[in-house]
């Protein structure tokens, strides 16, 4: 099956600094989901993008699917966007996803 | 739009008991939704994958008697943890699809088995 890896692990940053994410699939994918999990637990939707580039505010997301890889790129990072961010992928019909291991950031302030 | 809700957030129940957490899609139908479960600073875990109207299709490994899980409708699903053990005590989350492939999330349901 498709393996799902993050970078990096851990990262920890300044309030106001910039940070890429990175996420690579072993295979092609029809499916590619960010999410952040705020530290109660809760998971929210970040991007949809199995291709190309979105923006929303302060972060945006490029997927480059013939070199299977995604970056989540936050700008300007506040104390807000501290928890664990989740890379997911499917590849077939049964809109399963297969997850990442995520990278937790830490933004101090 | 796109709100998935569960309940309870929290709940503690002894061993041996039955437990019944809901997830219900709030402002679209769900034909399809999912229900995983996350260990401390662990990824999700899909347990099973639950449709409406028709039986749950469970992930390798997990005990469809243990899990019971029913799609009564096309905005509610239900996990009931039967005879629940300590080892059962975890962070359950449900998720809905509502197009396409996007999930969206419930807040997640923290299981204490005592």
């Amino acid at each position: 099956g498709i393996q799902v890896e993050q970078s990096p692990p851990d990262l920890i940053l300044q309030e106001g600094a910039n940070s890429t994410l990175r996420c690579n699939f072993s295979d092609s994918v029809n499916n590619l989901q960010w999410f952040h999990q705020n530290p109660w637990g809760q998971l929210i939707n970040l991007f949809y993008i199995p291709s190309g580039t979105k923006q929303n505010g302060r972060l945006s997301a490029t997927t480059v699917a013939t070199e299977r890889y995604s970056l989540l790129y936050i700008s300007s990072s506040q104390t807000t966007d501290s928890g664990v961010y989740f890379c997911a992928v499917g590849d077939g019909n049964n809109r399963k996803l297969i997850w990442g291991l995520g990278t937790s950031l830490a933004v101090n302030p | 739009g796109a709100v998935v809700s569960q309940h309870p957030s929290r709940v503690i129940c002894k061993s041996g008991t039955s437990v019944k957490i809901e997830c219900r899609s709030l402002d679209f139908q769900a034909t399809t939704m999912f229900w995983y479960r996350q260990f401390p600073k662990q990824s999700l875990m899909l347990m099973a994958t639950s449709n409406e109207g028709s039986k749950a299709t469970y992930e390798q490994g997990v005990e469809k008697d243990k899990f019971l899980i029913n799609h009564a409708s096309l905005t509610l699903s239900t996990l009931t943890v039967t005879s629940a053990h300590p080892e059962d005590s975890s962070f359950y989350i449900c998720s809905a699809v509502r197009q396409g492939f996007e999930q969206y999330f419930g807040p997640g349901t923290r299981l204490t088995v005592t």
